[in-house]
């Protein structure tokens, strides 16, 4: 199965600078088929099911500001969070989507709060 | 607009089964796989099983051992989880999920999730 590894666990930043999450997956995800990545970012706020964020590792899904980017290929993606705002405290994950089976696999997660 | 809305949960004694529903509306269910994802207390998203548009094919995580039946009844817009043997471990917030079409992106709509206690 495919592993996937966030960094940092948490992490803390002041209110309008930059948050950086890093995934890491076991084996690469990326299909040449398609030349596209299988990796999504979501956004988890407390008391909420996850939201997509992000696909195709970087593709932005409607309506999610641009403030959020995603980027890398192969086994290593980061999400970014430009100005963090803060209704943006949550808890983030990758997911790859590109093994089969099992379907899905996510990473642990990585908290973002308000430094 | 796309809705999921699980049902079936609640207080449940150990050694015993569930079944949980999840009603789909806001869009043509026969068209889409569902996903079901869990998640214990304070951990993070544990995927579940998938099951095809047209229920011809259905994965389960190998973590689960045999416990676990996912089906669909797509006249009734509705999917269904069956797990058997219920432990302590199985506590959490289950969640079904749509499967982006052509699997593009992932898990795109979720519903709010229904919570499981396994307790006597």
């Amino acid at each position: 199965d495919i592993v996937m590894t966030q960094s940092p666990d948490s992490l803390a930043v002041s209110l309008g600078e930059r948050a950086t999450i890093n995934c890491k997956s076991s084996q690469s995800v990326f299909n040449t088929v398609n030349n596209k990545n299988y990796l999504a970012w979501y956004q988890q706020k407390p008391g909420q099911p996850p939201k997509l964020l992000i696909y195709w590792a970087s593709t932005r899904e409607s309506g999610v500001p641009d403030r959020f980017s995603g980027s890398g290929s192969g086994t290593d993606f980061t999400l970014s969070i430009s100005s963090l705002q803060a209704e943006d405290v949550a808890v983030y994950y990758c997911q790859q989507y590109y093994s089969n089976p099992p379907f899905v696999t996510f990473g642990q997660g990585t908290k973002v709060e308000i430094k | 607009q796309v809705q999921l809305v699980e049902s079936g949960g609640g207080v449940v004694q150990p050694g015993t089964s569930v079944r949980l529903s999840c009603e789909a509306s806001g869009f043509t269910f026969s068209n889409y796989g569902m996903h079901w994802v869990r998640q214990a207390p304070g951990k993070g998203l544990e995927w579940v099983a998938v099951i095809w548009n047209d229920a011809s094919k259905k994965v389960y995580a190998e973590s689960w051992k045999g416990r676990l039946t996912i089906s669909r009844d797509n006249p009734k817009r509705t999917l269904y989880l069956q797990i058997e043997d219920l432990g302590a471990e199985d506590t959490a917030v289950y969640y079904c999920a749509r499967r982006c079409s052509g699997g593009a992106c992932g898990l795109d709509y979720w519903g709010q999730g229904i919570p499981v206690t396994v307790s006597s």
